[in-house]
């Protein structure tokens, strides 16, 4: 069974400062997919990055970037240019090919300081 | 505008007292799928529709029943509920493309 870790509970960065928050997952699937989504207060679940496995670019949202490590199952985000507006829940979660369902991990909650 | 809509988005129940939480999109999405998201477990998929008239169950599916009549509508229902179902709820659709969109989640508060 695929599982998703994430080991920062919460995290913290002052604004316009570089964060990066950790994802590893666990995974005998060669093809996939892995997502970041951010929770605001609002508690919306918003798409913020989408990697597919087969590629080996990481992909990139304006300040939002992946570092993604397919031989070592870590799929870690960083935001640039932090800002307040960025405050949120983040998730990590993976999706194996062709099956639609999504594995959450726990959550890592981010708080940017002014 | 393209979007995942979930009825009501806050409700107090009493256990016991069967339950509807309604879920619609406009996007002629074929996959759908409910979650629930408790503190420190993240999201847990609860049912899924490939498609009308089918339906299967995710992780956590006791206590839930679903149907897909429509492909617009897939309500979350809650026969008899209990407070270890007060949760947040959340609806999402998939279309061709491999990303799930949210609606903007149920609190539910079984007393």
């Amino acid at each position: 069974a695929q599982t998703v870790t994430q080991s920062q509970p919460e995290m913290s960065v002052q604004e316009a400062e570089t964060v990066t928050l950790s994802c590893t997952y666990d995974t005998s699937e060669n093809n996939y997919y892995l997502f970041w989504y951010k929770q605001p207060p609002s508690r919306q679940m918003i798409l913020v990055i989408r990697q597919e496995a087969y590629k080996q670019q990481n992909a990139t949202e304006n300040r939002f970037s992946v570092n993604f490590q397919k031989a070592a199952k870590s799929f870690s985000l960083k935001i640039s240019d932090s800002q307040l507006g960025d405050t949120a829940m983040y998730f990590c979660a993976f999706m194996k090919l062709n099956t639609d369902k999504l594995i959450f991990g726990t959550g890592t909650r981010l708080q940017v300081f002014p | 505008e393209a979007q995942v809509t979930q009825n009501p988005r806050y409700l107090i129940t009493v256990t016991g007292k069967k339950l509807t939480v309604t879920c619609s999109q406009n996007m002629n999405h074929e996959y759908m799928s409910w979650y629930r998201q408790d503190p420190g477990l993240g999201l847990r998929q609860i049912y899924y529709s490939m498609n009308v008239e089918v339906t299967d169950k995710g992780d956590v599916p006791e206590g839930y029943k679903v149907s897909r009549k429509e492909k617009r509508n897939f309500p979350l229902i809650l026969e008899s509920p209990s407070p270890n179902q007060t949760s947040l709820y959340f609806c999402a659709s998939k279309g061709s493309v491999e990303t799930q969109y949210f609606g903007p989640g149920t609190r539910l508060l079984v007393l």
